[in-house]
């Protein structure tokens, strides 16, 4: 997959869901990744093999890909959780990172 | 604990040579399914993935900048350079070193370094 397309920002209240798509044209057998990076920080990964969350990232963050398109939900958000959320491809020789989407948390 | 720190010019005149450093604990290269990648990204955009050495010596690279990209890993310097030839002020980004384990997490980068910054200017 050559471009990987977020929507630029999502707003949303504390504690309600939070949901930002990446589509893509060809995922192909490709894994889904997602990353969240806040103001003048490194990159974390939050999601990985599609739906899987690494060791000591909250329940609250979820994944799911359907056709095209990765989902990335954040259930009962907390204002911790604003921050940039890049979706990646994840393939075994190349990577594709998504636009990316500015989270807000209001 | 999983460490990576990146090291390298700050400032960068057109058409030289970048070389970066990434200097890794906490894991070895020379393990199994163990990888590192280098990962740019400019002011206010996502993040574009560069290149990546395997435990095997195995490398890949970026298709739009294959060209100008060389990869190398020192085991018993736990370390990991990339250089970046003919650079141009586009180049100018953080950079970041980050860790793959394919056995934990697949191909995702699970570990990153702080990164950085590299501008490129005259």
């Amino acid at each position: 997959s050559s471009e990987l397309t977020q929507p630029p920002s999502v707003s949303v209240s504390p504690g309600q869901t939070a949901r930002i798509t990446c589509s893509g044209d060809d995922w192909g057998n490709k894994y889904a990744c997602w990353y969240q990076q806040k103001s003048g920080q490194s990159p974390i990964l939050v999601i990985y093999q599609d739906n899987q969350r690494p060791t000591g990232i909250p329940e609250r963050f979820s994944a799911s890909t359907s056709g095209n398109t990765a989902t990335l939900t954040i259930s009962g958000t907390h204002a911790v959780d604003e921050a940039d959320y890049y979706c990646q491809v994840c393939d075994s020789s190349s990577y594709v990172f998504g636009t990316g989407t500015k989270v807000t948390v209001l | 604990q999983v460490t990576l720190r990146e090291s390298g010019p700050a400032l960068v005149k057109p058409r030289q040579t970048l070389t970066l450093t990434c200097t890794f604990s906490g894991f070895s290269l020379k393990t199994t399914g163990m990888c590192v990648s280098w990962i740019r990204q400019p002011p206010g955009k996502a993040p574009e993935w560069l290149a990546r050495i395997d435990w095997d010596d195995d490398t890949y690279f970026s298709s739009s900048l294959r060209t100008r990209l060389a990869i190398s890993k020192d085991t018993s310097k736990n370390e990991v350079v990339l250089t970046l030839t003919d650079v141009d002020p586009v180049d100018s980004a953080t950079y970041y070193c980050a860790r793959i384990f394919t056995y934990d997490y697949g191909p995702a980068f699970d570990s990153w370094g702080q990164g950085t910054l590299v501008t490129v200017a005259s």
